[in-house]
C-alpha cells in the first residue's frame, strides 16, 4: 500500500490564481480529511469527508473548496489563492472517522502564494 | 478555535535527557492522541489513550490520560536524536455523530549535540 499520497510536493502561486491540491489513498478509508499546518498553530481541519458524496467544514474552510466523488480521492480547491494561503497542507485519511482510528497522514504540500 | 494547549513550545535538550509535556483543554476528552511530526513529513501517531488515569507505554515514550480528563502528558526516557521532531496532542470533538480531530500547537524538541 502507498497510503495517502499527496502531489504536489511544493508549489508557488501568484495571488488570484487557481489550484487544486491532490490528496489519494489506497486503503479503502471511508474518513478522509485537509488540515493546514502553519507555524505556532498546530494543524488545523479545513474540510473533511466522511465518505465518497459526502463532505463538511473544519474549522477553517473559507476559501477552500473539496468534493469527494470516489472514496480514494479528495483534491482541495483553492479558487483564488491569497497570501495568507501560504501553508503546508496535509490530508489525513482513516477507517471510518471514528476516536479509535488512526489516522495517516501524507507528506504534506508546501504552498507560497505570493 | 483552537482548544488545546500544549506546554512548553520548544524544548532543547542534550541527548540522554528525559523529556516532560503536557497538554490541557477546557473541555473535556473521552480519548487523548499523541502525534509526532518529523521534519518535512506528516504527523504518525505514537500512543492513543481511551480512559481517564490510563498510563500507556510505547518503547521510551509514556502517555497519562489526566483524570480530570482534561489534560495527558507525555514523557521520553533517554533521549536520541531521531526524536527529534514537533510533538502534538490531539483528541476528537463530536459534530453530529462525526468526529474531527483537533491538534494542539504542538512542542517542538531540538537535541543539542
Amino acid at each position: 500500500n502507498a497510503g495517502v499520497t499527496q502531489t504536489p510536493k511544493f508549489q508557488v502561486l501568484k495571488t488570484g490564481q487557481s489550484m487544486t491540491l491532490q490528496c489519494a489513498q489506497d486503503m479503502n478509508h471511508e474518513y478522509m480529511s485537509w488540515y493546514r499546518q502553519d507555524p505556532g498553530m498546530g494543524l488545523r481541519l479545513i474540510h473533511y469527508s466522511v465518505g465518497a458524496g459526502i463532505t463538511d467544514q473544519g474549522e477553517v474552510p473559507n476559501g477552500y473548496n473539496v468534493s469527494r466523488s470516489t472514496t480514494e480521492d479528495f483534491p482541495l480547491r483553492l479558487l483564488s489563492a491569497a497570501p495568507s494561503q501560504t501553508s503546508v497542507y496535509f490530508c489525513a485519511s482513516s477507517y471510518s472517522g471514528g476516536s479509535t482510528d488512526t489516522q495517516y497522514f501524507g507528506p504534506g504540500t508546501r504552498l507560497t502564494v505570493l | 478555535g483552537q482548544q488545546l494547549n500544549q506546554s512548553p513550545q520548544s524544548m532543547f535538550i542534550q541527548e540522554g535527557e528525559d523529556v516532560s509535556m503536557n497538554c490541557t483543554s477546557s473541555s473535556i476528552f473521552n480519548t487523548w492522541l499523541w502525534y509526532k511530526q518529523d521534519p518535512g513529513e506528516g504527523p504518525v501517531l505514537l500512543i492513543a489513550l481511551y480512559k481517564a488515569g490510563e498510563l500507556t507505554s510505547n518503547g521510551r515514550l509514556t502517555a497519562q490520560f489526566g483524570i480530570t480528563r482534561k489534560d495527558s502528558f507525555l514523557n521520553i526516557s533517554a533521549s536520541i536524536p531521531s526524536d527529534v521532531g514537533i510533538y502534538f496532542c490531539a483528541g476528537p470533538i463530536s459534530n453530529f455523530g462525526n468526529e474531527k480531530l483537533t491538534f494542539g500547537t504542538g512542542t517542538r524538541l531540538t537535541i543539542i549535540p
